[in-house]
């Protein structure tokens, strides 16, 4: 049975670092693509990034995202991560990692076809 | 303003059959792009529906169906039941943007 496990909630304040994870189990974690997604309180999911955790340098950030966030993996313990070097208020969400159904190849055209349970991150003074 | 564009709230009683519309450009949906939902049930993860426009994962019933024209698509639910009482997501690629995106979102509401 597939499962992505997520680290348990947070609460941090501003300016704090931060790193959550996601733990993979009942396939071949270094095969398919690991994908973040943001829901911040009564609001949309939005589209973070995806990470090959067969080779933690491919890595497909959105633009929105992009040097806000970074996504790494260590396959030795499937497991994918997302930090943060400096919290603000703003990234006060839900995070949710999700695998992209296409293996290998995948793309961000791809769909999400399990997840994770999901993060909560708090971030206030 | 989401690129791929939602109504934000529909509703129907049971048994009846309502649709979900998404509504995107010639740089998404309009372009070829695949087209996928997703169903959040309150205080849950997501749950992948429909992929690549119109076809169901393992275990999703068939009262849940897609489809895809021009810029748009749309996600059919027949034989509504109480529990099918969520928030239903489209998502899409955008050449322009660069962007995997989804939809605001639209909240069903079973009478």
């Amino acid at each position: 049975e597939v499962q992505l496990v997520q680290s348990g909630a947070e609460v941090k304040k501003p300016g704090e670092s931060l790193k959550i994870s996601c733990k993979g189990s009942g396939y071949s974690f270094t095969t398919y693509w690991i994908g973040w997604v943001r829901q911040m309180p009564g609001k949309g999911l939005e589209w973070m990034g995806i990470i090959y955790p067969g080779d933690s340098s491919d890595t497909r950030y959105s633009p929105s995202f992009q040097g806000q966030v970074t996504m790494s993996a260590d396959k030795s313990i499937s497991t994918a991560y997302l930090q943060w070097s400096s919290l603000k208020a703003s990234d006060t969400a839900m995070y949710y990692c999700a695998r992209l159904s296409r293996a290998e190849t995948g793309t961000p055209a791809d769909n999400f076809d399990y997840w994770g349970q999901g993060t909560l991150v708090t971030v206030s003074s | 303003q989401s690129v791929l564009t939602q109504t934000p709230s529909v509703s129907g009683a049971p048994g009846q059959r309502v649709t979900i519309s998404c509504t995107g450009s010639s740089s998404n949906i309009g372009a070829g792009y695949d087209v996928h939902w997703y169903q959040q049930l309150p205080g849950t993860a997501p749950k992948l529906l429909i992929y690549g426009n119109n076809n169901r994962p393992s275990g999703v019933p068939d009262r849940f169906s897609g489809s895809k024209s021009g810029t748009s698509a749309s996600l059919a639910i027949t034989g509504l039941q109480a529990e099918d009482e969520a928030d239903y997501y489209c998502q899409s690629y955008d050449s322009s943007l660069n962007d995997s995106l989804f939809g605001g979102g639209t909240k069903l509401t079973v009478l």
